[in-house]
């Protein structure tokens, strides 16, 4: 089972500043079929990336992924209001079960 | 536009069946992989298995046991059951839809809250 360990586990920034989001893998993510997730409270979570870094439909350019192997980042170029939530990643691909990271979330500083 | 929504029973007995329905509504049902996943309440999310092309299921090892998804094509319909829930069970349980080559979860439902208490 591949483990997934988000960092930091909360990130306080203020709007604008660039956030650095990181999910690590305990072993290697085959396909980079890696996922990311925004979730905020009371809602269903949204797909903002596959595929390590394709961007979902209608999700803003300010979200970025990137990474391969164990290593994966989601950049926020500049927080929105709008932004603030609990990130999840999730891998998927050729090695089930399909496990999350433990969430990050982003708060208001 | 895909809708998805949860049905079921809002709380279970301990030892007893879990059972919940997804409704599909506004796209085509074959092809996809359909999925399962929980959130217990402040948590972070569980992925609990899928459905592919009807047939073809994966399930969480941890749940394995205990865990049947199944699909009504009929209805644009897949379920889960879980069965011997105890209280570690109660959540919020969400179904989701991939695309038709990967099981990255495009489409959510609202989410149904499940408690398991006497």
């Amino acid at each position: 089972e591949i483990v997934l360990t988000q960092s930091p586990g909360t990130l306080s920034l203020s709007p604008g500043e660039r956030a650095t989001l990181s999910c690590r893998a305990s072993q290697s993510v085959g396909g980079s079929y890696l996922a990311w997730y925004q979730q905020k409270p009371g809602q269903a979570p949204r797909l903002l990336i596959y595929d390590a870094s394709s961007r979902s439909t209608g999700i803003p350019d300010r979200f970025s992924g990137r990474g391969s192997g164990t290593d994966f980042t989601l950049t926020i170029s500049g927080v929105e209001p709008e932004d603030f939530a609990v990130y999840y990643c999730q891998h998927y691909g050729t090695s089930p079960p399909y496990t999350f990271g433990q969430g990050t979330k982003l708060e208001i500083k | 536009q895909v809708q998805l929504q949860e049905s079921g029973p809002g709380l279970v007995k301990p030892s007893e069946t879990l059972s919940l329905t997804c409704t599909v509504s506004g796209g085509s049902f074959s092809g996809y992989y359909w999925s399962w996943i929980r959130q217990p309440p402040g948590k972070g999310l569980e992925w609990i298995g899928y459905i592919y092309y009807s047939a073809s299921t994966n399930y969480n090892p941890s749940l394995k046991s205990r865990v049947t998804i199944s699909a009504d094509t009929s209805k644009n319909q897949f379920s889960l059951k879980l069965s011997s829930v105890t209280a570690t069970d109660t959540a919020v349980y969400y179904c989701a839809r991939g695309s038709m080559s990967s099981a990255y979860l495009y489409y959510w439902g609202q989410g149904t809250l499940v408690t398991v208490s006497t």
